[in-house]
């Protein structure tokens, strides 16, 4: 079944730590996403990558890198410059050569918490 | 500035009515909106989407409304029912097809009572 990956599900992190979130599609999309939801609020884009090799931040990309050395995988990486990194991470996915926007597909998310 | 606005936090429904959740944005140059619907721990899923050169769009029970010149969007699901329960949020993409990104509101909690 095609769809869009995140590993792994709950992540710890110590304070000063980098640490890095995967993210892999198997529909085809060009793009991806990452966005970032907190309690309470909508959800934030931090990164985004329309094609290989390129990406374009988002809204709150301050202490966050990509990289999109393949078509099917997003990772992001959360660095110790991030203050508050403590959040609930989403990768989406959505193809933009067809003539119109599709729907972004989202993965199931990983809940990042700094101990 | 919050460009999408949904200003009910939550939203409590009787089993069989109609659930009728808001979207304010104040970007004019957004041209496409979507809903999604999301469970605790879980991605969102899609729901249902509406063109600006719309003002309707139909999908089984769920209905999306467009008022252009109030900058307003509503979703109506009808009749409701108790898997309906879940994180409304509206989403809006500007002229460059969404593909920079989707700007979203903070959601609306909706929940139907049995």
């Amino acid at each position: 079944d095609g769809g869009i990956t995140q590993s792994p599900k709950y992540l710890f992190r110590k304070e000063g730590q980098n640490v890095t979130l995967s993210c892999e599609q198997n529909l085809n999309h060009d793009a991806m996403y990452w966005y970032r939801q907190d309690p309470g609020q909508g959800l934030r884009l931090i990164y985004y990558s329309q094609i290989v090799n390129d990406f374009q931040k988002g809204d709150i990309a301050e202490g966050y890198s990509v990289s999109r050395e393949k078509k099917e995988s997003f990772p992001l990486t959360v660095t110790s410059a991030q203050k508050n990194p403590t959040a609930f991470y989403l990768c989406a996915s959505t193809s933009i050569f067809t003539g119109g926007l599709t729907e972004a597909f989202f993965g199931q998310g990983t809940r990042l918490t700094v101990v | 500035d919050q460009q999408v606005k949904q200003n009910s936090p939550s939203l409590s429904v009787q089993e069989g009515r109609i659930s009728i959740l808001n979207c304010d944005y104040t970007n004019s140059m957004f041209d496409y909106f979507l809903w999604y619907k999301k469970y605790p721990a879980e991605g969102p899923t899609f729901l249902i989407s509406i063109s600006s050169i719309k003002d309707k769009n139909e999908d089984g029970r769920f209905t999306v409304f467009l008022n252009k010149s109030a900058k307003h969007l509503s979703l109506h699901i009808v009749p409701s029912q108790p898997g309906d329960s879940a994180v409304y949020f509206c989403a809006a993409s500007g002229s460059g097809g969404g593909a920079d990104g989707l700007t979203f509101g903070k959601g609306t909690h909706l929940i139907i009572q049995p």
